[in-house]
């Protein structure tokens, strides 16, 4: 069964700071991966996605995340926060064989401190 | 382009009850994707509708969850009778095409639903 593990359920980053959201997957071929983003209120945005081709993927709102095949990873990255980036942000694997759900992670909680 | 919306957005009822939500997805998507998130859990997947057909239902819990896409435009989802362990966030997805087709889905704002 695929799966997705985003080990950090809360970060707390400093407005300006650079940030890294972990994000590791068990799938039993390339997968097709995506970042979305779940601001107060609102639903979820993505922010970005990998299908194929240049595993550094760039986003919307600065962000970027690059895919890792030998490290099942795909982790999310910006070099500088904003105060406006605290919300929940979350991984999603997709689509399952035969299927197309996406597996998501358990979402980690961005705090941003002015 | 209006996005996928839900109503209603919150929802509190007594264990028992009866409870419908309603997804209007984006026009012209024939993808309409059910998900679920129970508090401090992961979003799981429901349910996904091709046009007015239920393509994979693997997910729905159990047989108090209904869900219909008469016309193939909305959706409902209804719970009949609400338990307590159903509380959660129900997301709705649209997308024009399956994921098998590298489109992405959009998601409306959630419908937090609360049984007491």
């Amino acid at each position: 069964a695929q799966s997705v593990t985003q080990p950090d359920i809360h970060i707390t980053v400093s407005e300006g700071a650079s940030l890294e959201l972990r994000c590791n997957y068990s799938y039993g071929a390339t997968p097709y991966l995506f970042w979305y983003v779940q601001s107060p209120g609102q639903g979820l945005q993505l922010l970005l996605k990998y299908f194929s081709g240049d595993t550094l993927v760039q986003g919307i709102k600065g962000f970027e995340a690059e895919f890792k095949r030998s490290q099942s990873s795909f982790n999310l990255r910006k070099p500088s926060v904003h105060w406006s980036d605290a919300a929940e942000y979350f991984c999603a694997v997709g689509p399952l064989a035969g299927s197309y759900q996406l597996t998501f992670g358990k979402g980690t909680k961005l705090s941003v401190i002015p | 382009e209006a996005g996928v919306t839900q109503f209603p957005s919150h929802s509190v009822i007594e264990k028992g009850q009866t409870v419908t939500l309603r997804c209007d997805p984006i026009s012209g998507h024939d993808n309409l994707y059910w998900y679920r998130r129970v508090m401090g859990k992961e979003i799981k997947f429901l349910l996904h509708f091709v046009k007015e057909s239920k393509q994979d239902e693997s997910g729905m819990p159990n047989n108090r969850f209904l869900a219909e896409r008469t016309g193939g435009t909305y959706s409902t989802l209804k719970v009949q009778p609400a338990e307590l362990e159903d509380s959660g966030v129900y997301f709705c997805a649209s997308s024009q095409d399956g994921l098998g087709g590298r489109t992405e889905a959009f998601f409306g704002q959630g419908t937090r639903l609360t049984v007491v």
